[in-house]
């Protein structure tokens, strides 16, 4: 879930397991959103976007689930393995070129 | 490619002293945008350039923060004076047309 201030949402999983992160957005206008991947000391990294004319895309051992009635975002992230290990944001893009961060969830992998 | 470029990766200076953090975009990439990222705020939009004229700084925090891009394959975000509380991390990313934008290693500004 979405948080703002010092604390990120945590979820600590067991290598192998599927993880779900999930995400707020705040704007109904957002019809664009991405998921980004940041390591430690790195910058973010795409992971997987959807457009609001869909509720579902696949990627490889992801997938991201729209629901534009609630406003609600996921990522699921299938067989995680310890190089998933890092923070996610969502992004949601009220207006061209205007892409709005989330807070973050730290995904653990624990081996 | 060698994807977006930064420099310097970390700086440390005192208060009151300029700063200036660059930026190399994808060759190609017609957007560019300077993103700082806290502990407290997250991540947060600063400025965005499209085919290098500024779009929206409505994200500058003040007027000690400009941003230039002079032409289509360098940008700069220069703080002057510098703050303390301007100790973060910048990060410049950039896009062409509607895909999503591709980030930079980031600077890590230190400010004493």
């Amino acid at each position: 879930g979405e948080s703002v201030g010092l604390h990120l949402p945590t979820l600590s999983v067991q290598e192998g397991d599927n993880s779900i992160i999930n995400c707020a957005y705040s704007n109904s206008a957002s019809d664009y959103f991405i998921w980004y991947k940041q390591e430690s000391g790195k910058g973010p990294q795409f992971i997987i976007d959807i457009r609001s004319n869909m509720d579902k895309r696949q990627g490889q051992r992801v997938t991201v689930l729209l629901n534009k009635t609630v406003k609600h975002l996921s990522l699921q992230i299938a067989a995680t393995q310890p190089g998933d290990s890092a923070v996610y944001f969502c992004a949601e893009n009220p207006r061209i070129n205007d892409m709005r961060f989330g807070a973050g969830t730290r995904l653990t992998v624990k081996p | 490619d060698a994807g977006v470029i930064q420099s310097p990766r970390h700086e440390v200076t005192e208060m009151g002293q300029e700063v200036t953090l660059r930026c190399k975009p994808i060759s190609g990439h017609n957007s560019l945008f300077w993103y700082r990222q806290t502990m407290m705020r997250g991540l947060e939009l600063l400025i965005y350039f499209n085919n290098n004229v500024p779009i929206d700084d409505s994200g500058m925090p003040e007027d000690r923060f400009s941003a230039k891009m002079p032409n289509a394959s360098f940008s700069t975000l220069k703080i002057q004076p510098s703050e303390p509380r301007d100790s973060a991390v910048y990060f410049c990313a950039s896009s062409k047309g509607p895909l999503p934008p591709f980030f930079g290693p980031g600077t890590r500004l230190t400010v004493l």
